[in-house]
């Protein structure tokens, strides 16, 4: 079974351009979750989607952020303009929800560099 | 503030030597999961434990969950250097909750 698919892995862009993650979840898996991860530290949450539907991105700064998931299936995380203290991991996690435990796979995560 | 409250936050030991990391929390957890994180890579799941006072062992690893499920330990015996990584815990404050909170992590280093 295929894991959960991230692309770009990296990304050096100069501060104030457009940068766009892409991520596909495992099969079948009906959450998607994008993280975005300082060195050292733990996961914050930035958006949730059960299927296509964004259930929590409180965490989200959408001025600058933001993200899709049509179809519910894959989504894209989008940073416009990019700032250097967005500098960071941006990891994308997936799961089945059952209604017992949330066990949440991840990606390999993209490592983006604000210049 | 952190919800989940881990420590230390490094570790460094020698191969073939036991630790001990915690984690550690004022809120009720209904679950609580540990991850391992490799560098370049994302989180990897260990074990979740859901009930109070709950022990499970994974190899050389023992997982540990509070009696009042406010905190969690993980004891890795004789640790080798595969073992090096960084450590997540990450909580459930609701059954069934999409949500996880995740603690700083414990970067764990051991050495040959």
């Amino acid at each position: 079974e295929a894991g959960v698919v991230q692309s770009p892995r990296y990304k050096i862009i100069e501060k104030k351009q457009p940068v766009a993650f892409w991520c596909n979840p495992i099969s079948g898996h009906n959450t998607l979750y994008w993280y975005l991860q300082n060195l050292g530290q733990g996961p914050e949450l930035l958006i949730r989607y059960e299927n296509e539907e964004a259930v929590d991105d409180s965490q989200l700064p959408k001025d600058r952020f933001s993200a899709e998931r049509l179809k519910g299936v894959d989504s894209t995380l989008k940073i416009q303009p990019a700032e250097l203290g967005d500098s960071a991991v941006y990891l994308c996690a997936s799961s089945l929800f059952s209604g017992a435990y949330n066990e949440q796979f991840f990606g390999p995560g993209t490592r983006l560099t604000v210049l | 503030t952190q919800l989940l409250e881990q420590s230390p936050q490094f570790l460094s030991i020698q191969e073939g030597e036991n630790l001990t990391v915690y984690c550690n929390s004022s809120s009720v957890f209904s679950s609580l999961q540990w991850y391992r994180q490799e560098p370049g890579e994302g989180p990897v799941l260990l074990v979740t434990v859901v009930t109070g006072g709950e022990v499970k062992k994974l190899k050389r690893l023992t997982f540990q969950f509070g009696d009042a499920r406010k905190d969690s330990s993980l004891h890795i015996t004789a640790a080798q250097t595969g073992d090096t990584g960084l450590y997540l815990c990450a909580g459930a404050l609701i059954q069934g909750a999409q949500k996880l909170v995740f603690g700083q992590g414990t970067r764990l280093t051991i050495n040959p």
